[in-house]
Protein backbone atom coordinates (compact mmCIF):
# COMPACT_ATOMS: atom_id res chain seq x y z
CA UNK A 1 0.00 0.00 0.00
CA UNK A 2 1.15 3.85 -0.68
CA UNK A 3 1.85 6.16 2.33
CA UNK A 4 2.43 9.48 2.40
CA UNK A 5 4.38 10.96 5.01
CA UNK A 6 4.94 14.95 5.50
CA UNK A 7 6.98 16.98 7.81
CA UNK A 8 7.22 18.60 9.90
CA UNK A 9 3.51 18.69 11.21
CA UNK A 10 3.84 22.05 13.02
CA UNK A 11 6.47 24.74 12.82
CA UNK A 12 6.84 28.39 14.25
CA UNK A 13 9.03 30.54 12.11
CA UNK A 14 10.15 33.74 12.35
CA UNK A 15 9.84 36.73 9.47
CA UNK A 16 12.86 36.51 7.14
CA UNK A 17 13.66 33.01 8.59
CA UNK A 18 14.25 30.10 5.86
CA UNK A 19 11.78 27.08 5.47
CA UNK A 20 11.90 23.42 4.26
CA UNK A 21 8.89 21.36 3.97
CA UNK A 22 9.26 17.74 2.99
CA UNK A 23 6.79 14.71 1.84
CA UNK A 24 7.72 11.48 0.91
CA UNK A 25 5.29 8.55 -1.00
CA UNK A 26 6.52 5.25 -0.26
CA UNK A 27 4.73 2.23 -2.92
CA UNK A 28 4.26 4.03 -5.72
CA UNK A 29 7.19 4.56 -8.11
CA UNK A 30 6.82 7.54 -10.68
CA UNK A 31 3.98 9.54 -9.13
CA UNK A 32 2.26 13.01 -10.16
CA UNK A 33 3.01 15.51 -6.87
CA UNK A 34 1.90 18.17 -5.83
CA UNK A 35 1.89 20.76 -3.22
CA UNK A 36 -1.04 22.91 -1.91
CA UNK A 37 -1.27 25.44 0.36
CA UNK A 38 -4.37 26.56 2.58
CA UNK A 39 -5.28 29.78 5.00
CA UNK A 40 -7.21 29.15 7.94
CA UNK A 41 -10.67 28.29 6.50
CA UNK A 42 -9.76 28.92 2.82
CA UNK A 43 -9.96 26.80 -0.03
CA UNK A 44 -7.09 24.93 -1.53
CA UNK A 45 -4.40 26.59 -3.27
CA UNK A 46 -2.10 24.55 -5.86
CA UNK A 47 1.70 25.83 -5.49
CA UNK A 48 3.52 22.98 -7.24
CA UNK A 49 3.50 19.95 -9.39
CA UNK A 50 5.48 17.53 -10.04
CA UNK A 51 5.66 14.82 -13.25
CA UNK A 52 9.03 13.54 -13.27
CA UNK A 53 12.39 13.83 -11.10
CA UNK A 54 14.41 17.10 -11.39
CA UNK A 55 11.00 19.08 -13.05
CA UNK A 56 8.68 21.53 -10.72
CA UNK A 57 6.19 23.65 -12.20
CA UNK A 58 5.21 26.45 -10.60
CA UNK A 59 1.47 27.25 -10.59
CA UNK A 60 1.34 30.22 -8.73
CA UNK A 61 3.84 32.92 -7.04
CA UNK A 62 3.87 32.94 -3.81
CA UNK A 63 7.94 33.93 -3.02
CA UNK A 64 8.19 29.38 -2.27
CA UNK A 65 10.11 26.93 -4.35
CA UNK A 66 10.02 23.82 -4.64
CA UNK A 67 12.29 20.74 -5.68
CA UNK A 68 12.07 16.92 -6.84
CA UNK A 69 15.34 15.78 -5.77
CA UNK A 70 14.43 11.88 -5.57
CA UNK A 71 11.11 9.87 -7.46
CA UNK A 72 9.46 10.09 -4.06
CA UNK A 73 10.64 13.02 -2.46
CA UNK A 74 9.30 16.22 -2.58
CA UNK A 75 10.74 19.62 -0.96
CA UNK A 76 8.81 23.15 -0.52
CA UNK A 77 11.28 25.64 0.85
CA UNK A 78 12.09 29.52 0.80
CA UNK A 79 14.96 31.49 2.02
CA UNK A 80 12.64 34.16 3.52
CA UNK A 81 9.25 34.01 4.80
CA UNK A 82 6.87 36.64 5.26
CA UNK A 83 3.75 36.54 7.77
CA UNK A 84 1.32 35.69 4.64
CA UNK A 85 3.11 32.22 3.87
CA UNK A 86 1.08 31.28 7.44
CA UNK A 87 -1.01 28.39 7.05
CA UNK A 88 -1.78 24.15 6.01
CA UNK A 89 0.23 23.29 3.62
CA UNK A 90 -0.78 19.97 1.79
CA UNK A 91 1.48 17.25 -0.43
CA UNK A 92 -0.42 14.79 -2.81
CA UNK A 93 0.28 12.62 -5.01
CA UNK A 94 -1.71 10.52 -7.57
CA UNK A 95 -0.87 7.90 -9.63
CA UNK A 96 -0.28 9.86 -13.11
CA UNK A 97 -2.08 6.68 -15.22
CA UNK A 98 -5.39 8.45 -15.90
CA UNK A 99 -6.66 7.83 -11.86
CA UNK A 100 -6.73 11.66 -11.33
CA UNK A 101 -7.73 11.45 -8.01
CA UNK A 102 -5.43 13.28 -5.29
CA UNK A 103 -4.27 11.41 -2.20
CA UNK A 104 -3.22 13.70 0.82
CA UNK A 105 -0.63 14.04 3.45
CA UNK A 106 -1.88 15.34 6.75
CA UNK A 107 -0.60 18.71 6.48
CA UNK A 108 2.20 20.78 7.83
CA UNK A 109 0.88 24.13 9.81
CA UNK A 110 2.85 26.89 9.32
CA UNK A 111 2.50 30.17 11.68
CA UNK A 112 5.02 32.62 10.84
CA UNK A 113 5.42 35.11 13.68
CA UNK B 1 -9.37 29.82 -16.72
CA UNK B 2 -10.65 26.49 -14.76
CA UNK B 3 -12.91 28.19 -11.92
CA UNK B 4 -15.18 26.36 -9.44
CA UNK B 5 -17.76 28.09 -6.96
CA UNK B 6 -19.35 26.59 -3.87
CA UNK B 7 -22.01 29.14 -2.96
CA UNK B 8 -22.89 27.39 0.16
CA UNK B 9 -20.80 28.39 3.13
CA UNK B 10 -22.15 26.11 5.67
CA UNK B 11 -24.87 23.70 6.01
CA UNK B 12 -26.51 21.55 8.92
CA UNK B 13 -28.68 18.96 8.88
CA UNK B 14 -30.10 16.72 11.28
CA UNK B 15 -28.74 13.13 11.44
CA UNK B 16 -30.49 10.19 8.78
CA UNK B 17 -31.10 12.91 6.49
CA UNK B 18 -30.22 14.06 2.76
CA UNK B 19 -28.13 16.74 1.70
CA UNK B 20 -27.07 18.46 -1.57
CA UNK B 21 -23.89 20.46 -2.00
CA UNK B 22 -23.62 22.58 -4.81
CA UNK B 23 -20.67 23.65 -7.37
CA UNK B 24 -20.54 25.08 -10.90
CA UNK B 25 -17.57 24.92 -12.33
CA UNK B 26 -15.89 27.18 -15.36
CA UNK B 27 -14.04 25.76 -18.68
CA UNK B 28 -12.63 25.78 -21.89
CA UNK B 29 -12.31 22.05 -21.95
CA UNK B 30 -14.25 19.63 -23.32
CA UNK B 31 -12.97 17.06 -21.64
CA UNK B 32 -12.61 17.41 -17.83
CA UNK B 33 -12.68 15.32 -14.53
CA UNK B 34 -14.47 16.74 -11.32
CA UNK B 35 -13.99 15.09 -7.88
CA UNK B 36 -15.06 16.00 -4.16
CA UNK B 37 -12.93 15.65 -1.27
CA UNK B 38 -13.71 15.87 2.30
CA UNK B 39 -11.59 17.22 5.17
CA UNK B 40 -12.07 16.35 8.55
CA UNK B 41 -11.73 18.67 11.72
CA UNK B 42 -7.89 17.16 12.07
CA UNK B 43 -7.48 18.83 8.41
CA UNK B 44 -6.69 15.25 6.82
CA UNK B 45 -8.52 15.38 2.98
CA UNK B 46 -9.80 12.21 1.25
CA UNK B 47 -11.44 11.57 -1.74
CA UNK B 48 -14.76 10.64 -2.24
CA UNK B 49 -15.75 10.81 -5.49
CA UNK B 50 -15.18 11.53 -9.28
CA UNK B 51 -17.27 12.17 -12.56
CA UNK B 52 -15.58 12.36 -15.62
CA UNK B 53 -17.17 14.75 -18.25
CA UNK B 54 -17.63 12.01 -21.05
CA UNK B 55 -19.84 10.06 -18.62
CA UNK B 56 -23.39 10.68 -18.50
CA UNK B 57 -24.12 8.46 -15.24
CA UNK B 58 -24.35 9.90 -12.55
CA UNK B 59 -21.37 8.25 -10.50
CA UNK B 60 -22.44 6.69 -6.89
CA UNK B 61 -19.61 5.32 -4.15
CA UNK B 62 -21.19 4.24 -0.80
CA UNK B 63 -24.07 6.77 0.34
CA UNK B 64 -22.24 9.75 -1.60
CA UNK B 65 -23.63 10.16 -5.22
CA UNK B 66 -23.33 12.95 -7.94
CA UNK B 67 -25.79 15.26 -9.60
CA UNK B 68 -24.28 16.36 -12.57
CA UNK B 69 -25.63 18.65 -15.07
CA UNK B 70 -23.21 19.19 -17.97
CA UNK B 71 -25.10 21.56 -19.94
CA UNK B 72 -25.57 24.05 -16.22
CA UNK B 73 -21.78 23.08 -15.76
CA UNK B 74 -22.96 21.82 -11.74
CA UNK B 75 -21.89 18.76 -10.52
CA UNK B 76 -23.66 18.80 -7.20
CA UNK B 77 -22.82 15.98 -4.23
CA UNK B 78 -25.36 14.10 -2.32
CA UNK B 79 -25.29 12.41 0.67
CA UNK B 80 -27.41 10.38 1.90
CA UNK B 81 -28.77 8.76 5.79
CA UNK B 82 -26.05 11.37 7.28
CA UNK B 83 -24.25 10.34 10.02
CA UNK B 84 -22.33 12.26 12.33
CA UNK B 85 -19.27 11.39 11.09
CA UNK B 86 -20.10 13.18 7.92
CA UNK B 87 -19.07 16.43 9.49
CA UNK B 88 -16.37 18.05 7.78
CA UNK B 89 -15.65 20.56 4.95
CA UNK B 90 -16.70 19.09 1.41
CA UNK B 91 -14.74 20.67 -1.68
CA UNK B 92 -15.36 20.84 -5.35
CA UNK B 93 -12.52 20.39 -7.41
CA UNK B 94 -11.92 19.97 -11.18
CA UNK B 95 -8.87 19.28 -13.39
CA UNK B 96 -8.52 19.93 -16.93
CA UNK B 97 -6.11 17.52 -18.73
CA UNK B 98 -6.00 19.41 -21.63
CA UNK B 99 -5.65 23.06 -21.40
CA UNK B 100 -4.81 22.58 -17.21
CA UNK B 101 -2.30 19.65 -17.20
CA UNK B 102 -1.80 18.95 -14.20
CA UNK B 103 -3.42 21.82 -12.23
CA UNK B 104 -6.39 21.09 -9.93
CA UNK B 105 -8.50 23.79 -9.22
CA UNK B 106 -10.93 23.74 -5.95
CA UNK B 107 -13.73 25.69 -4.64
CA UNK B 108 -14.03 27.20 -1.54
CA UNK B 109 -15.99 24.52 0.32
CA UNK B 110 -18.96 24.21 2.08
CA UNK B 111 -18.98 22.84 6.20
CA UNK B 112 -21.70 20.60 6.64
CA UNK B 113 -22.71 20.01 10.53
CA UNK B 114 -24.83 16.37 11.33
CA UNK B 115 -26.81 16.67 14.31
CA UNK B 116 -28.05 14.08 16.02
Amino acid sequence: AQTIHQWPVAEIKAVGSPLSLGCTIKGKSSPNLYWYWQATGGTLQQLFYSITVGQVESVVQLNLSASRPKDDQFILSTEKLLLSHSGFYLCAWSTGTGDERLFFGHGTKLSVL
Amino acid sequence: AQKVTQTQTSISVMEKTTVTMDCVYETQDSSYFLFWYKQTASGEIVFLIRQDSYKKENATVGHYSLNFQKPKSSIGLIITATQIEDSAVYFCAMREPGTGGYKVVFGSGTRLLVSP
